[in-house]
């Protein structure tokens, strides 16, 4: 079984500052890894993926991400945060052979002028 | 490319009446289509993932019965909620993946619709 787990429902952000949303993840084979976004009312939006390749990987809008097998992490940097970073955020895990997404409990970004 | 729409975007219903929310793979074929349903500040939790031309399989907990879903094309999957009650009130959400390893559409991604706001009165 997989199960990702994002620490911190809420984060409050200073425009310019540094974002950083925690995740770690459980699986018992080699995962893909996601990072997905969610406007009010909208679908997901994907940020960004680890499926193996790169261990540092760089997304849409800024977003990166580092995988960390040792630590069994896959957290979620911006260097600068913008007031349209405001979103909620959610961490994936899929098997990479494997069919089914398994989400995070997500994260809720606020960005403070 | 890669585009997933939902319709409708929003319906409110009447207890007991029927609701069926499609949705579709623009710009690929969706080999792979998967239901979600999002309850209000909570995460994505996967219903249902259904094959083009087979029958779905079904979450642990989900009532296939009363969740009809129909994969009939490569481009259109729906989703029907029978009789639907207040409980099932919620956003849901589908998502697309195609059968190539790259591109569009490929086996490594899913593609995410805008998602459909059910609201039973």
């Amino acid at each position: 079984a997989q199960s990702v787990t994002q620490l911190g429902s809420h984060v409050s952000v200073s425009e310019g500052a540094l974002v950083l949303l925690r995740c770690n993840y459980s699986s018992s084979v080699p995962p893909y890894l996601f990072w997905y976004v969610q406007y009010p009312n909208q679908g997901l939006q994907l940020l960004l993926k680890y499926t193996s390749a790169a261990t540092l990987v760089k997304g849409i809008n800024g977003f990166e991400a580092e995988f960390k097998k040792s630590e069994t992490s896959f957290h979620l940097t911006k260097p600068s945060a913008h007031m349209s970073d405001a979103a909620e955020y959610f961490c994936a895990v899929r098997k990479a052979a494997g069919n089914k997404l398994t989400f995070g409990g997500g994260t809720r970004v606020l960005v403070k002028p | 490319g890669a585009v997933v729409s939902q319709h409708p975007s929003w319906v409110i219903c009447k207890s007991g009446t029927s609701v069926k929310i499609e949705c579709r793979s623009l710009d690929f074929q969706a080999t792979t289509m998967f239901w979600y349903r999002q309850f209000p500040k909570q995460s994505l939790m996967l219903m249902a993932t259904s094959n083009e031309g087979s029958k779905a399989t079904y979450e642990q907990g989900v009532e296939k019965d009363k969740f009809l879903i129909n994969h009939a094309s490569l481009t259109l999957s729906t989703l029907t909620v029978t009789s639907a009650h207040p409980e099932d009130s919620s956003f849901y959400i589908c998502s697309a993946r195609g059968p190539g390893s790259s591109g569009p559409g490929s086996y490594n991604e899913q593609f995410f619709g805008p998602g459909t706001r059910l609201t039973v009165l």
